[in-house]
């Protein structure tokens, strides 16, 4: 039979408020980390990636907070737009190197309202 | 900006029978993958590849899976006889040399539908 799929956590927003969105990782040895947007019926689209000697990294409307010590990764979304939504992904790599299998977090739908 | 593609988009095939699902990664890429992600639930590493021999694999990657690189740019995917629970999206990834960053682009995905 089929597989009873995971209830994702929702984060509902207002247009143009930031976002929050949260993940633990599992493994204190990874030392890279990505998030990823996934639109319906898409491939997961990279956002941003940090490796563990870093605790912040900022891109164009996001920043990626890194807590190593509580192994706890954040998403932060600035000016939250309608065309965030989608569903969040992070990603941890246990080994370093970029040939290496990424294991991904269960996701987070993030709900954009005008 | 070049992307990772994949065909078909949906395939449906029945229980035993065999299906092959196409990738061409970026083409300066060298590492390549495959996830599946069954409907709801979070997206699972199957199997890496690199210099034309797997790198690592799952336990979902038993001996019904099979990868390969025929060519230049293709990368597949092989069932060999489907069962029910193969129902998920496939997805390929692909990237570049090591030590010029991790990203891993993924494509859009085959979805697979056995009946």
């Amino acid at each position: 039979g089929e597989s009873v799929g995971l209830h994702l956590p929702t984060l509902s927003v207002q247009e143009g408020d930031n976002s929050i969105i949260n993940c633990a990782y599992s493994n204190s040895a990874s030392d890279y980390f990505i998030w990823y947007k996934q639109e319906s019926g898409k491939g997961p689209q990279f956002i941003i990636d940090i490796r563990s000697n870093m605790d912040k990294r900022q891109g164009q409307r996001v920043t990626v907070l890194l807590n190593k010590t509580v192994k706890h990764l954040s998403l932060q979304i600035a000016a939250t737009q309608p065309g965030d939504s989608a569903v969040y992904f992070c990603a941890e790599n246990p080994n370093s190197g970029g040939y290496n299998k990424l294991i991904f977090g269960a996701g987070t739908r993030l709900a954009v309202h005008p | 900006e070049p992307e990772v593609t994949q065909t078909p988009s949906h395939q449906v095939t029945q229980m035993g029978q065999e299906v092959i699902l196409r990738c061409v990664p970026i083409s300066n890429h060298l590492y390549f993958y495959w996830y599946r992600q069954i409907l709801g639930q979070k997206v699972e590493f199957l199997v890496s590849f690199y210099n034309n021999e797997i790198s690592e694999k799952s336990e979902i990657f038993d001996d019904q899976f099979s990868v390969e690189r025929p060519d230049g740019s293709n990368f597949t995917l092989k069932i060999r006889s489907t069962k029910l629970e193969d129902s998920a999206m496939y997805f390929c990834a692909s990237t570049v040399i090591q030590g010029a960053g991790d990203e891993q682009y993924f494509g859009p995905g085959t979805r697979l539908t056995v009946t």
